[in-house]
């Protein structure tokens, strides 16, 4: 089975603008979360989709925003860009969320200038 | 909501010492416990992880964890590192109630020297 594909895998923005990021799931994965990393925050939870409804929201701005589409893939959207949001931004995939174990992609590494 | 706490930010070890990360979770109820590996250039991977049953688990490249109810612990171990160990190691818990999330400890950055 192919992986966990995150599309682009690397991102250079200026502040003020917005940004689409792409994730496709495992085959069969129907859940997809979202994570912010930055060495000093760590992993941070974003927000999680399963069967296209957002299940769970971290404490994330409402710039940071969210979709899921019927095949599975997902996407995520930040809107008004800050230096802040420079990250590796890493989508995981599993097959419920609720039990089983998360499967990550290689993020897309964000840098706002 | 629970939360992780991974006791060393950085360990420096040479190449057949034993290791062990400490890792320390806070949730009243059940949980799913894991330890995910980041090695240098590449994406965060599943090491091992605890569910239920016999509380010694044994991952890849000879790693194991002892989850210690009493405790709040999952610490992870190896006899004898090896260089190609150096990585960043994430604990990280998830409650078996609801739809929970993630949660990841700050990560510990293991530098195995040859």
């Amino acid at each position: 089975k192919a992986g966990v594909t995150q599309t682009p895998r690397y991102l250079i923005k200026t502040r003020g603008q917005q940004v689409t990021l792409s994730c496709s799931p495992i085959s069969g994965h129907r859940s997809v979360s979202w994570y912010q990393q930055t060495p000093g925050q760590g992993l941070q939870f974003l927000f999680e989709y399963f069967s296209e409804t957002q299940r769970n929201k971290g404490n994330f701005p409402g710039r940071f925003s969210g979709r899921q589409f019927s095949n599975s893939r997902s996407e995520m959207n930040v809107s008004t860009l800050e230096l802040g949001d420079s990250a590796l931004y890493l989508c995981a995939s599993s097959s419920n969320g609720n039990t089983d174990t998360q499967y990550f992609g290689p993020g897309t590494r964000l840098t706002v200038l | 909501a629970q939360s992780v706490s991974q006791h060393n930010h950085h360990v420096i070890l040479s190449e057949a010492a034993s290791l062990e990360l400490g890792c320390n979770y806070s949730y009243g109820g059940t949980v799913n416990l894991f330890w995910y590996v980041q090695y240098p250039g590449q994406h965060l991977q599943l090491l091992l992880k605890y569910f239920s049953g016999d509380p010694l688990v044994k991952g890849i490249k000879g790693f194991e964890a002892e989850f210690i109810k009493s405790k709040f612990s999952f610490n992870l171990r190896k006899p004898s590192v090896q260089w190609s160990d150096t990585a960043e190691y994430f604990c990280a818990v998830k409650a078996r109630t609801g739809y929970s999330t993630l949660t990841f400890g700050k990560g510990t950055m293991l530098l195995v020297s040859p």
